[in-house]
């Protein structure tokens, strides 16, 4: 069974800090990793994909990637009470398919 | 660019009727599709998911369907729904974004409840 953990938090932080999200996943083979940002009510929209060890950074979001420990985490740089929403973790371990983590709420306090 | 709609938006239905919901996608040719439930507070289940025409995999055995009747439409069905089927119906299509892998988009989702 092919597995992607998160916590579930929430996770509260001042407006202007860094928001740090963690993932792990159970398969040696996983090849892409994503994160995704949901806001309540709404569907989630993809905001980092991530291929290879190391750092990937896209305006205030960096994804790192750490296969060897199977961790990939999303650092919110300035965090922003619009950043407020549930991060998703996700995982293609073969082909086509994802595996999705349960979500971290985030909380960005004014 | 590549635009992925779902409909209805919103549904209430009574235990025992039966559903159909559609997802179109346009701007792409020969997506893959993807059919997902996300219960309250949970998180997402795929429940089938298609690399053609016809070409229907599932992934969670249980009474639901799913057809593909063209390149570009998906549909999620039940002859009769159960209380536990209540959820956020999400649709996605997929992209080759890098060697062999995939990136997963998102229609606006179903909302459907159950009474």
């Amino acid at each position: 069974q092919k597995e992607v953990e998160q916590n579930s938090g929430p996770l509260s932080v001042p407006e202007g800090a860094i928001a740090s999200l963690n993932c792990t996943y159970s398969d040696r083979v996983s090849q892409s990793f994503f994160w995704y940002r949901q806001y309540s009510g709404k569907s989630p929209e993809l905001i980092m994909s991530i291929y290879s060890n190391g750092d990937k950074e896209d305006g205030r979001f960096t994804a790192q990637l750490n296969k060897a420990s199977q961790y990939v985490s999303l650092l919110i740089r300035d965090s922003q009470p619009s950043d407020s929403a549930t991060y998703l973790c996700a995982v293609n371990f073969y082909g086509q398919n994802f595996v999705f983590g349960p979500g971290t709420r985030l909380s960005v306090l004014p | 660019s590549q635009t992925i709609h779902q409909w209805p938006a919103t549904l209430v239905q009574p235990v025992g009727s039966p559903l159909s919901l559609e997802c179109t996608v346009e701007g792409t040719s020969n997506p893959n599709l993807y059919w997902y439930r996300q219960a309250a507070g949970r998180g997402l289940q795929l429940l089938f998911y298609s690399v053609g025409i016809g070409q229907i995999s599932s992934e969670v055995p249980q009474n639901l369907s799913a057809s593909r009747p063209q390149d570009r439409q998906f549909i999620l069905s039940s002859k009769k729904l159960l209380l536990s089927d209540s959820g956020f119906y999400l649709c996605a299509w997929g992209e080759l974004s890098s060697g062999t892998s995939y990136e997963q988009y998102f229609g606006p989702g179903t909302r459907l409840t159950v009474t």
